[in-house]
């Protein structure tokens, strides 16, 4: 299984910031997936990075939003931007891809906008 | 897209009985459904998954069946422990290792001593 860490593991941040969440594989692999989850809620797919390509959005998230950055096997990046109190949530990251499907998740990143 | 449907919302057995969670899915081109474990504070957990040629894997106390025909997965837990509480999610995929998941809605299992 792969070993997952993301920085910061939470934050308050100010409307109309910025705020950029570090992901990191501990192996290379094919796939990383960023989620989003409202507290006591389900998880939501945001986008597929896949590594050298455009990250791919799921509908209802666009890259002006959520711009993220997939620069080598074992690293990405996903950037909230212009936030607003309603983009408090936890965002997650995971990795995976390839024939064996699964799928491994960091612990998360807290987020609440002030 | 997919839409899976998780229940119960809410769970609570004896300590040493069993857990029975189900999930339904609408997208027959699914082929892989995970079962992911989160504790307060932390990230999911893999625990289990199985494929859509499978229709039964076991790992200790844990079990999941698939019945590709009904669409509808389940997850067992046998001997429950104090350990187990936690919310369970199920989880469905398409294709290859390069599509993301969708999630059902979590079941809180609360293990009462």
């Amino acid at each position: 299984s792969a070993v997952i860490s993301q920085k910061p593991s939470r934050d308050i941040c100010q409307r109309g910031t910025s705020l950029t969440i570090q992901c990191q594989v501990d192996s290379q692999v094919t796939m990383m997936f960023w989620y989003r989850q409202q507290p006591g809620q389900s998880l939501t797919l945001i986008a597929t990075a896949n590594q050298g390509s455009e990250a791919t959005y799921e509908s209802g998230f666009v890259i002006d939003k959520f711009p993220i950055s997939r620069p080598n096997l074992t690293f990405s990046t996903l950037t909230v931007s212009n936030m607003s109190p309603e983009d408090s949530s936890i965002y997650l990251c995971s990795a995976g891809g390839g024939r064996a499907h699964e799928q491994y998740f960091g612990p998360g990143t807290r987020l609440t906008v002030t | 897209g997919e839409n899976v449907e998780q229940h119960p919302s809410t769970l609570s057995v004896q300590e040493g009985d069993s857990a029975v969670i189900k999930c339904t899915y609408s997208d027959s081109a699914s082929n892989y459904f995970p079962w992911y474990k989160q504790e307060l504070g932390k990230g999911p957990q893999l625990i289990i998954d199985i494929r859509s040629n499978v229709g039964e894997k076991k790992d200790q106390r844990i079990a999941v069946t698939l019945n590709k025909t009904a669409k509808h997965f389940s997850l067992h837990i046998t001997e429950t422990q104090p350990e187990d509480s936690a919310v369970y999610f199920c989880a469905a995929s398409t294709g290859g290792g390069a599509d993301g998941l969708t999630f059902g809605k979590g079941t809180h299992l609360i293990i009462q001593p």
